[in-house]
């Protein structure tokens, strides 16, 4: 069964860089079949996609978000990374990472690790 | 950007009944929208793909429909287990969300 693991700092202060890590055991992040994205969600508001990444290293990134986004693989690990620079109060959100499949007819997560909260706060 | 507007923003339903969510793209997606189920302090839960495929695993009750602009979400005989917040997604340009439909029991 696929698992997917959000790990990281619960806190950040202002300016400062968020930096996540999703660890995925179950399956092999190479699979040339999926993508892998991070998909956040600000306390009691909607989804929003951050960006995707295949293992070779392809990204691409919510173009609202694309100035102070890192994405990045570690193949050897099984694990996707990512970085969001300068952040503010809007950017504490519960943080998911989840396998993006495409389908043939658009793309779709189909798992998904249970959500890290990140609090931006001095 | 492709803006994804759903309707309504909540509704209440008692078990038994049939539930219809709209979403409503602002450009034609082709048939890129999938549709999500999320529950309280939990993950989505992937329920449709490609507008009218039901993801493996989850119960037939579910059923999606639509093209281009317009799509809905069916649930045919809602259940007390599927009480929770509904989002559509497209992935036709980038990928972005509806703002949810959260389904309460009357």
């Amino acid at each position: 069964q696929l698992q997917l693991q959000e790990s990281g700092p619960g806190l950040v202060k202002p300016s400062e860089t968020l930096s996540l890590t999703c660890t995925v055991s179950g399956g092999s992040i190479s699979s040339s079949s999926y993508y892998w994205g991070w998909i956040r969600q600000p306390p009691g508001k909607g989804l929003e996609w951050i960006g995707s990444i295949y293992y070779s290293g392809y990204t691409y990134y919510n173009p609202s978000l694309k100035s102070r986004l890192t994405i990045s693989v570690d193949t050897s690990k099984n694990q996707i990374s990512l970085k969001l620079s300068s952040v503010t109060a809007a950017d504490t959100a519960v943080y998911y990472c989840a396998r993006n499949v495409d389908g043939g007819f658009g793309d779709y997560f189909d798992y998904w690790g249970q959500g890290t909260l990140v609090t931006v706060s001095s | 950007d492709i803006q994804m507007t759903q309707s309504p923003s909540s509704l209440s339903a008692s078990v038994g009944d049939r539930v219809t969510i709209t979403c409503r793209a602002s450009q034609s997606i082709r048939n890129y929208l999938n549709w999500y189920q999320q529950k309280p302090g939990k993950a989505p839960k992937l329920l449709i793909y490609a507008a009218s495929s039901l993801q493996s695993g989850v119960p037939s009750r579910f059923s999606g429909s639509g093209s281009g602009t317009d799509f809905t979400l069916t649930i045919s005989s809602v259940q007390r287990e599927d009480f929770a917040t509904y989002y559509c997604q497209q992935s036709y340009n980038t990928k972005t969300f509806g703002q949810g439909t959260k389904v309460e029991i009357k």
